[in-house]
């Protein structure tokens, strides 16, 4: 079956970057995009961007140009996002989804919580 | 930017219909998109291209779009509906969530 599966929690210190992994399998990773989206504890979803796994091609989400940088290794099956430069406001959850025009399939989700 | 709303919140009786609305000003030409969350869960997405149902939801779950308002329509909705709802679809630079709806059923 698809399954996303993403790296485990982190704690990062202000100012530091994060590096979420997301391993995909039960289907033909390149085949799809993979999205990124967050959530802060107690708030609504926000899109961060999307990769295609076919070509690399990427769109991020206005407010994080700059901070954030998505890949994917095709050897592996795994997408990656970093997000540099840490706030506080950064604390959230992640989640990698599976892409065909939409979100459709989610991973589980990786906590990350910046403290300064 | 690009912005979708939706009510804060609906409430409805078990077994009631609850009417789910998400308002955008590119929603005539673009897709809606309709996730379910519940607490503490990833998100699920229950309808795409504004009425089309994944395998595996049920059928009370429907949608639809007119003009620029897109509705998630729960008929004869159940207790493990309760949930928050999120509409979603994108514009020229990427995607954008609604702000979400909690749904209760009690």
């Amino acid at each position: 079956q698809v399954q996303l599966v993403q790296s485990g929690a982190e704690v990062k210190k202000s100012g530091a970057s994060v590096k979420v992994s997301c391993k995909a399998s039960g289907y033909t990773f390149t085949s799809y995009g993979i999205s990124w989206v967050r959530q802060a504890p107690g708030q609504g979803l926000e899109w961060m961007g999307w990769i295609s796994a076919y070509n690399g091609n990427t769109n991020y989400a206005q407010r994080l140009q700059g901070r954030v940088t998505m890949t994917t290794d095709t050897s592996t099956s795994t997408a990656y996002m970093e997000l540099r430069s840490l706030r506080s406001d950064d604390t959230a959850v992640y989640y990698c989804a599976r892409d065909l025009g939409t979100p459709e399939i989610w991973g589980q989700g990786t906590l990350v919580t910046v403290s300064s | 930017s690009y912005e979708l709303t939706q009510p804060p919140s609906v409430s409805v009786s078990p077994g009631q219909t609850a009417r789910i609305t998400c308002s955008g000003d590119a929603l005539p030409k673009k897709y809606a998109y309709w996730y379910q969350q519940k607490s503490g869960q990833a998100p699920v997405l229950v309808i795409y291209e504004d009425s089309k149902r994944p395998s595996g939801i049920p059928e009370r779950f429907s949608g639809s779009s007119s003009g620029t308002m897109a509705t998630l329509t729960i008929s004869g909705a159940q207790v493990e509906d309760e949930a928050d709802y999120y509409c979603y679809s994108t514009d020229s630079s990427g995607g954008v969530f609604g702000g979400g709806t909690k749904l209760t059923v009690l």
